[in-house]
């Protein structure tokens, strides 16, 4: 049974860079099935979409985070990795990472427990 | 705003019928399937229904989700305390080529 697990610093300064991992295991990264993707929800709000990898590198992002964000992959570790640049108040959010399975199939259908990032000084 | 809208809240008593809706456009609901998650407070949101309507294994059959042209709604038979949550909807964005979630809607058993 696949599971993720999302790590990283859970302080982060303003205008520093986020950067949190996610660990796949019960199953490997390296699939033609599977994107693998963040998601982040601000502190009571709803659910936003942050980009997805495959693991070829090919990469979707969102268009409102597009020149901030950047997902890699690393397959010899079975971990995807989010880096958000110049962070402010506005990126304090429960991040997940969560395996896609694509919009005609089972959608993000595994997710990562979350963890909690909280930008200030 | 997201560009899929949800009720920001529904409720009902045990044992009654709720429908929470989701409603979005021709790049989004009107051209792709639709996804609703579970989420309870403190913990990861939770695929409930994949492609429409269908239910992975272990989510009751209480639960049924549907879809018409660009809008889509996920049904709660035999409401019981143990519903409440929060239920989101999710689609893929065409034009944006993204997931889109709608804004959630607190479900309350009275």
């Amino acid at each position: 049974q696949v599971q993720l697990q999302e790590s990283g610093p859970g302080l982060v300064k303003p205008s520093q860079t986020l950067s949190l991992t996610c660990t796949v295991s019960g199953g490997s990264i390296s699939s033609d099935t599977y994107s693998w993707t963040w998601i982040r929800q601000h502190p009571g709000k709803g659910l936003e979409w942050i980009g997805c990898i495959f693991y070829s590198g090919s990469t979707y992002y969102n268009s409102s985070l597009k020149s901030r964000v950047t997902i890699s992959i690393d397959t010899s570790k079975n971990q995807f990795s989010l880096k958000v640049s110049s962070v402010t108040a506005a990126d304090t959010a429960v991040y997940y990472c969560a395996r896609d399975a694509g919009s005609g199939s089972y959608g993000m259908d595994v997710w990562g427990q979350g963890t909690t990032v909280t930008v200030s000084s | 705003q997201s560009v899929v809208t949800q009720p920001p809240s529904a409720s009902g008593t045990p044992g009654q019928r709720v429908t929470i809706s989701c409603s979005g456009s021709s790049s989004n609901i009107g051209g792709n399937y639709v996804y609703w998650y579970q989420q309870f407070p403190g913990t990861a949101p939770k695929l409930f229904i994949y492609r429409n309507n269908q239910r992975p294994s272990g989510v009751p059959d209480r639960f049924s989700g549907s879809k018409s042209g660009t809008s889509a709604s996920l049904a709660i038979s035999g409401l019981r305390s143990e519903d409440e949550a929060d239920y989101y909807c999710a689609t893929w964005d065409d034009s944006l080529s993204g997931w889109v979630f709608g804004g959630g809607t607190k479900l309350t058993v009275l």
